[in-house]
């Protein structure tokens, strides 16, 4: 069963537009929720995250959304560049004295010139 | 320069054999984790030292061991290995394994068992 649903898995967007990323989680306990961005050949990388006391987090051209109602969270990219071509995970993890992460399956998106 | 060193970058096994996955951190941090990344999962949880305990072991399988002779350092032997255990292994590091903390990942060791 997997915890962390990641939507969609690829997706293209044209230089200076808007990308939208989505995630579901299903576990209630969950309430830190990380993005991280994944280069070819590198490991994956901090982007931003938000925790469930939150609903929004911004950081330069990257924010990210939390509804705990609906269990869903989101990252938005404005003015998306080529340099934004990744893989874009989503993870969660419900805190306490346990830093594991559970991650979604991830969204390779790339930014057209 | 990297601050996670991860040997080798790629590794080639073949079906029954063992092999050990180095990991280092210059971080200074001190908790380190293994993460497994194959074709058709998402990035896994393996598992968590902190100061050099375990404190989180999510693999089922015992042929993964982790091993931690310093600090610093976290390895991973792999014994009777199968070509399912084809992946990337990623090794990361906290501050001190407590919730919500940023993970560092190093580049990775890509496995490939034949």
């Amino acid at each position: 069963q997997q915890q962390v649903r990641q939507s969609p898995q690829s997706l293209t967007v044209w230089e200076g537009g808007t990308t939208v990323l989505t995630c579901s989680y299903e576990d209630s306990t969950f309430n830190y929720f990380p993005w991280y961005q994944q280069f070819p050949g590198e490991g994956p990388a901090l982007l931003i995250s938000i925790l469930s006391v939150s609903d929004k987090k911004e950081d330069g051209r990257f924010t990210t959304f939390f509804n705990k109602r609906e269990k869903k969270l989101s990252l938005h990219i404005i003015d998306s560049q080529p340099g934004d071509s990744a893989t874009y995970f989503c993870a969660a993890s419900a805190g306490g004295s346990n830093a594991k992460l559970t991650f979604g399956k991830g969204t390779k998106l790339s930014v057209k010139s | 320069d990297p601050k996670i060193i991860q040997k080798p970058k790629y590794l080639v096994a073949v079906t029954g054999s063992e092999k050990i996955l180095i990991c280092e951190q210059y971080l200074g941090h001190n908790a380190m984790y293994w993460y497994r990344q194959s074709a058709k999962k998402p990035l896994e949880f393996m598992f968590s030292y902190s100061y050099q305990k375990l404190m989180d072991n999510q693999t089922a399988s015992s042929r993964f061991q982790p091993q931690s002779s310093k600090k610093n350092h976290l390895d991973l032997q792999i014994t009777a290995l199968k070509p399912d255990d084809s992946a990337t292994y990623f090794c990361a590091s906290s501050q001190d394994g407590t919730a919500n903390e940023r993970l560092f990942f190093g580049h990775g060791t890509k496995l490939s068992v034949l």
